[in-house]
Formats: C-alpha cells, sequence, structure tokens
C-alpha cells in the first residue's frame, strides 16, 4: 500500500454540490498539507495541519475546509464547488523530525477533480 | 515570506544534450532547497535537496544541483537527458527558521522539459 493514499483519484462534480477529498497515510508524520496544482502556476498550499489539533489556513483557502480526524487522516472540503476549483489537488506529510524542515515530505498520488 | 521563479515554462531539448532548469528563490530567513519531478499522470517525486554543507548536491537520475546564495539560485543540470527525462520539474523552497513560513514547501510555477528524439 501507497504511505499517502488519496480517495477519489478521479471525480466529476455539478457546480454548487459539496465533495470531500480525503487523505490517509501511514507514516507516522504529524504534519499533513493540502496542495493544488494549476497549469502555470505550479502547486499552492491550500490548509496544512501540524498536528490532530493544529489547523491553519494556507494561500488559497477561500472555499475550502479541512478536518484532521485523526493523526492519518486529513479531508479537504468543498463547500460549494466552482469550475475554477477544477484542479489537481494532493495531499503530502511530511516529519522535521528526519533531517530538516521539508526533508520527509511524501506526496499521494494526487486527485483530479472537475467541476462541471 | 518567500516565492520561488522558475525562469522557463518550458525547455525542448535533444536526446543526449545538457540541460540546465533554471530557479531562483527568495525568502527573508535561511532556506532549504528542492527539486521535484512529476511524470506524466503521477506524484511529485524527490530528485534531490539542499539542506547544508556542499552547495553542489547530486540526486537522483544523473540531476544534480548548485545552490548559489549571493545570486539566491539553485539551478538543476543534467549533462546528458535521455526521453525517460521528459515530466515536469518543480523548485521548491522551505523556511529553516521560525515564522510563518516554517514547515512549509513554496513551490515554483513548473519547468516542462521536453526530451526529442
Amino acid at each position: 500500500d501507497a504511505d499517502v493514499t488519496q480517495t477519489p483519484r478521479n471525480r466529476i462534480t455539478k457546480t454548487g454540490k459539496r465533495i470531500m477529498l480525503e487523505c490517509s497515510q501511514t507514516k507516522g508524520h504529524d504534519r499533513m498539507y493540502w496542495y493544488r496544482q494549476d497549469p502555470g502556476l505550479g502547486l499552492r498550499l491550500i490548509y496544512y495541519s501540524f498536528d490532530v489539533k493544529d489547523i491553519n489556513k494556507g494561500e488559497i483557502s477561500d472555499g475550502y475546509s479541512v478536518s484532521r480526524q485523526a493523526q492519518a487522516k486529513f479531508s479537504l472540503s468543498l463547500e460549494s464547488a466552482i469550475p475554477n476549483q477544477t484542479a489537481l489537488y494532493f495531499c503530502a506529510t511530511s516529519d522535521p523530525g528526519t533531517g530538516g524542515e521539508g526533508y520527509g515530505y511524501t506526496f499521494g498520488s494526487g486527485t483530479r477533480l472537475t467541476v462541471v | 515570506a518567500q516565492s520561488v521563479t522558475q525562469l522557463d515554462s518550458q525547455v525542448p531539448v535533444f536526446e543526449e544534450a545538457p540541460v540546465e532548469l533554471r530557479c531562483n528563490y527568495s525568502s527573508s530567513v535561511s532556506v532549504y532547497l528542492f527539486w521535484y519531478v512529476q511524470y506524466p499522470n503521477q506524484g511529485l517525486q524527490l530528485l534531490l535537496k539542499y539542506l547544508s554543507g556542499s552547495t553542489l548536491v547530486k540526486g537522483i537520475n544523473g540531476f544534480e544541483a548548485e545552490f548559489n546564495k549571493s545570486q539566491t539560485s539553485f539551478h538543476l543540470r543534467k549533462p546528458s537527458v535521455h526521453i525517460s527525462d521528459t515530466a515536469e520539474y518543480f523548485c521548491a523552497v522551505s523556511s529553516n527558521a521560525g515564522g510563518t513560513s516554517y514547515g512549509k514547501l513554496t513551490f515554483g510555477q513548473g519547468t516542462i522539459l521536453t526530451v526529442h528524439p
């Protein structure tokens, strides 16, 4: 099994619908992140969590919410999906204890979301 | 705040030619630097990282990068590319000090490397 698992892999949804993207990890890392990838823009941070009780907004959090259900689970929700949220979404974990900040980043395979 | 600029959005090159993908960064504190690769329809894979020490960093698949603090650059190089190197490459920076950027990766816009036969 993958260290970081994202579900679903692909999703098509309608404008105005609420949708949840799920992420689970077996790395045992405290830190988890949600990024969004758009062509020509790279990856941008949506939300991050440094432990179960710590949730922080990233640079593009509007229209999104998250839930850290456990150390291993971090879900991203689109409350009312709109077409410009069509993108590739990545979940990641990190463990700064393994040799420096960012040393131990592990990414999931991504969820391709299309809002029509 | 920190930012990353990848100077080329697309780089076409012929097989066995050398390549350089350019990355500049901006940060008010010391940083760690990374290059990731994304093959078509796949996630991100770490190519190499600079944390400290030698400014020339060697990574997987024959890639290397050089940290230049005075020019705030971290360019990626490979002396001879293969068709299989066709992918999108991302430069990323993470603060190694405290502050609002601590522990978070900030990515560049990506460079699409296309290797032609």
